[in-house]
């Protein structure tokens, strides 16, 4: 089956660095995303990878290691305003995308 | 980045009448749309995928004649909630895409069945 895995939640500090890991297991590979949620509202468009490798933007950065079925989203600098849930996800052979459950990243001042 | 534009935000309806959500992408040919909802506190959940011309195909478990879904343009989908429940109160969120490129999400609709 395919399956994508994230941490449920975690903590960081305001203007500390955290790094939220994502493993899966797919039926073909054509794309990695990262997504960030605010509660309420919908999901908004942070990284895609597609060859391994580090993407930098900004603040934010994303790994994907495809031999290992592993990305990270990195967070830089963090802000109250991170706090939100980062979705993981990966298209798949059919070009549909597989979610992962999202983790949740609570900032503390 | 391109915009998708979902219509309504949020919508209040009696129980067994039917709600239409919009989606539509403004600024380039979506070849494909995704429906999916999202329960408090949960992930997304894909409902359906759509082609412009062919028919949805519906995720297992989701009702296709009560989640009716059209595609009639590259830049038009609907989704029709039918004799809407309580239990169907939830956020619906659309996304297009252009083949393979990253999904771009409506803003989600928020639908309250009273």
């Amino acid at each position: 089956g395919q399956n994508i895995d994230q941490p449920t939640e975690m903590t960081a500090t305001e203007g500390a660095i955290v790094q939220i890991n994502c493993t899966y297991q797919t039926s073909g590979f054509n794309g990695l995303f990262w997504y960030q949620q605010h509660a309420g509202e919908a999901p908004t468009f942070l990284s895609y990878n597609v060859l391994d490798g580090l993407e930098e933007k900004g603040r934010f950065s994303s790994f994907l290691s495809r031999s290992k079925g592993y990305s990270y989203l990195l967070l830089k600098e963090l802000q109250m305003k991170d706090s939100a849930s980062y979705l993981c996800a990966v298209m798949d052979s059919n070009y549909q995308l597989i979610w992962g459950a999202g983790t949740k990243l609570i900032i503390k001042p | 980045g391109a915009v998708v534009s979902q219509h309504p935000s949020w919508v209040i309806c009696k129980s067994g009448t039917s709600v239409k959500i919009e989606c539509r992408s403004l600024d380039f040919q979506a070849t494909t749309m995704f429906w999916y909802r999202q329960f408090p506190k949960q992930s997304l959940m894909l409902m359906a995928t759509s082609n412009e011309g062919s028919k949805a195909t519906y995720e297992q478990g989701v009702e296709k004649d009560k989640f009716l879904i059209n595609h009639a343009s590259l830049t038009l989908s609907t989704l029709t909630v039918t004799s809407a429940h309580p239990e169907d109160s939830s956020f619906y969120i659309c996304s297009a895409t252009q083949g393979a490129t990253e999904a771009f999400f409506g803003q989600g609709t928020r639908l309250t069945v009273v």
